[in-house]
């Protein structure tokens, strides 16, 4: 089985800020990562997939990066309404999800 | 897109409890569809996997006890749920299968197994 490991699992951070949450897969899953935001109360949704591919829809301060077993989302200029919950998914070998990492403002 | 589950609520464990995902803005017929759960305090956890043609997969902690099942006509999925432990307590989401990820999930069903 492949594992997730996301970090951290809480981040607090100003308006403004540039914000980076992080995903290591305990092998190569090549391109098969996807980033999700689910704030309380919310159905999960589909922020980037496959590494660094927008969503339609989604803010072009979200973005993704990163190869092989290290990943990256990054938000450029954290807004109020990104305060939610982030996490990672990766596709490769059926599905596994990361910890999750609980994003707030200051 | 829209998925809306139902279904849940508490049952005591080794009882059984029937799920249902209700679809809308898409055809339902020509997607896969995945319930995934996520226990109280945990990550998420994949559960299971019906294809557009009806064929289906299970995480190993669920298989032989869960069941999927879809009815094109009613747009509609379900799980049912058999010999329930207190480890199925978890909210459990449907989610539509584009390309091998999720894209749309809906907001959840809380199960409940305690007696």
């Amino acid at each position: 089985d492949i594992q997730m490991t996301q970090s951290p699992s809480f981040l607090s951070a100003f308006v403004g800020d540039r914000v980076t949450i992080n995903c290591k897969a305990s092998q190569n899953i090549n391109r098969y990562l996807n980033w999700y935001q689910q704030k309380l109360g919310e159905a999960p949704k589909l922020l980037i997939y496959n590494i660094n591919s927008l969503q339609t829809g989604i803010p072009s301060r979200f973005s993704g990066s990163g190869s092989g077993t290290d990943f990256t989302l990054t938000i450029s200029s954290l807004q109020p309404e990104d305060v939610a919950t982030y996490f990672c998914l990766q596709h490769k070998n059926w599905w596994t999800f990361g910890g999750g990492t609980r994003l707030e403002m200051k | 897109v829209q998925l809306v589950e139902s279904g849940g609520g508490l049952v005591q464990p080794g009882k059984s409890l029937k799920l249902s995902c209700s679809a809308s803005g898409f055809t339902f017929s020509s997607y896969g569809m995945h319930w995934i759960r996520q226990a109280p305090g945990k990550g998420l956890d994949w559960v299971a996997y019906i294809s557009s043609s009806g064929g289906s997969v299970y995480a190993d902690a669920v298989k032989g006890r869960f069941t999927l099942s879809r009815d094109t006509a009613e747009n509609t999925l379900y799980l049912q749920l058999n010999s329930l432990k207190s480890e199925d307590t978890a909210i459990y989401y449907c989610a539509r299968m584009m390309e091998y990820y999720f894209d749309y999930w809906g907001q959840g069903v809380m199960v409940t197994v305690s007696s």
